[in-house]
């Protein structure tokens, strides 16, 4: 089945500064490639994805590439705030619809030092 | 963005009694929900898939008789943790996809066995 990796574990960054993390996925045939941020106690918010017809996709201060040949994504912050300090984690399903199962990768906490 | 909601929050129980937790699509018709346990600082691993009017599908190394799912209607599904034990002790959150989109998740349930 598929498999997901993402690194670092651990991230800090200064404020203002930039921040990327990085996945890969194992299978080929994954499709959909979401990205959640999860503050404390919270619930996995989606913040942004990308569908493997697009290499890449921006959302203001984010966005995500996409290598479908070496089959890794990236999340890439720029102008990190404090607020942006959260456990981020990318996923990968195949499939375009509801039915597909999202496998997730480790976690990458992000801490913003001011 | 589409509204899941999770009940209850939070919830004690004594060792060897069950425990229900509800998952519900707000605004919109899941045919499909997936149930994730959560350890502290880890990611979300996938538990089982529900799938609306049939059998869940569960991952391996998940005891289907411990954790019974149950997908009655297109926008409720149930996780039940049957004589819980200590170790079951985690945070628990179901999620949803609304069409093609990304996964909604629910508030989580945080599941404390004494």
């Amino acid at each position: 089945g598929e498999n997901v990796e993402q690194h670092p574990s651990t991230l800090s960054v200064q404020e203002g500064d930039s921040a990327v993390i990085k996945c890969t996925y194992s299978d080929s045939a994954s499709n959909y490639f979401p990205w959640y941020k999860q503050e404390l106690g919270k619930r996995p918010q989606l913040i942004i994805d990308i569908r493997s017809n697009v290499g890449e996709k921006k959302d203001q201060r984010i966005a995500v590439t996409l290598n479908k040949t070496a089959k890794h994504f990236s999340l890439h912050i720029t102008e990190t705030q404090p607020e942006d300090s959260a456990v981020y984690f990318c996923a990968a399903s195949k499939g375009g619809q509801g039915a597909q199962k999202l496998v997730f990768g480790q976690g990458t906490r992000l801490t913003i030092n001011p | 963005g589409a509204v899941v909601s999770q009940h209850p929050s939070r919830v004690i129980c004594k060792s060897g009694t069950s425990v229900k937790i509800e998952c519900r699509s707000l605004d919109f018709q899941a045919t499909t929900m997936f149930w994730y346990r959560q350890f502290p600082k880890q990611s979300l691993m996938l538990m089982a898939t529900s799938n609306e009017g049939s059998k869940a599908t569960y991952e391996q190394g998940v005891e289907k008789d411990k954790f019974l799912i149950n997908h009655a209607s297109l926008t409720l599904s149930t996780l039940t943790v049957t004589s819980a034990h200590p170790e079951d002790s985690s945070f628990y959150i179901c999620s949803a996809r609304a069409g093609g989109s990304g996964a909604f998740f629910g508030q989580g349930t945080r599941l404390t066995v004494v």
